[in-house]
């Protein structure tokens, strides 16, 4: 099993440009989640997918920041314009079903100059 | 009422030693304690969780005490090992919403040769 897998790992930008990050939940998962760890805030939920469909959507920052999933193997979270500020580690989860065990990727580290 | 409080920050044993980690909540809804451990580069990772029908749950050398009435669970690790260096989180969820993992601060914890 490939686990949860997230490209690019790695992302360093100018502060306006766009960013997309990308996530293929594990085969099977129902349950997608984007979170955002930070020093100061640690680890956040930021938008929560049930078969393919947000549910929450609450812990968005802005609207500069969207997420889409447009079937089940396949989801963006993007940023546009980024700012300094959206500097952090984002990581995609996805679980079996709501309620069970969550499964994170390796994360991308975004780094807005 | 949505916070998970942990404690301590970071920790340091020397190898053998047992260190304990500890968390508070406020929110009587939460049924679901998970414990995740995350390693430099990598995505967390579920270790243990419990249900608060009970007191204490094991998995190898690592135990969670569970106290119902204060509100409060640690992570016990037996016999820690070098390899066990790693930050630690607890998370709670709750029935009404059992995908939101309310994560705590995280804690450093370093295990000496």
């Amino acid at each position: 099993d490939a686990g949860v897998i997230q490209s690019p790992r790695h992302e360093v930008t100018e502060m306006g440009q766009e960013v997309t990050l990308r996530c293929k939940p594990i085969s099977g998962h129902n349950s997608l989640f984007w979170y955002r760890q930070t020093m100061m805030r640690g680890l956040e939920l930021l938008i929560y997918f049930n078969n393919n469909v947000p549910i929450d959507d609450s812990g968005m920052p802005e609207d500069r920041f969207s997420a889409k999933m447009p079937n089940a193997s396949f989801s963006t979270l993007k940023i546009q314009p980024s700012e300094p500020r959206d500097s952090a580690v984002y990581f995609c989860a996805s679980s079996l079903i709501a309620g069970e065990t969550q499964y994170f990727g390796p994360g991308t580290r975004l780094l807005v100059l | 009422q949505q916070q998970v409080k942990q404690s301590p920050q970071s920790l340091i044993v020397q190898k053998g030693g047992i260190p304990i980690i500890n968390c508070a909540y406020e929110n009587t809804a939460f049924d679901y304690f998970p414990w995740y451990q995350q390693f430099p580069g990598k995505g967390p990772a579920l270790l243990i969780a419990i249900r608060p029908d009970v007191s204490e749950k094991k998995e190898g050398r690592f135990t969670i005490s569970f106290n119902k009435s204060a509100k409060q669970f640690s992570l016990h690790i037996m016999d820690s090992q070098p390899g066990d260096s790693a930050t630690y989180f607890c998370a709670a969820s709750g029935m009404d919403s059992s995908y939101k993992l309310i994560f705590g601060s995280g804690t450093r914890l370093l295990v000496r040769p």
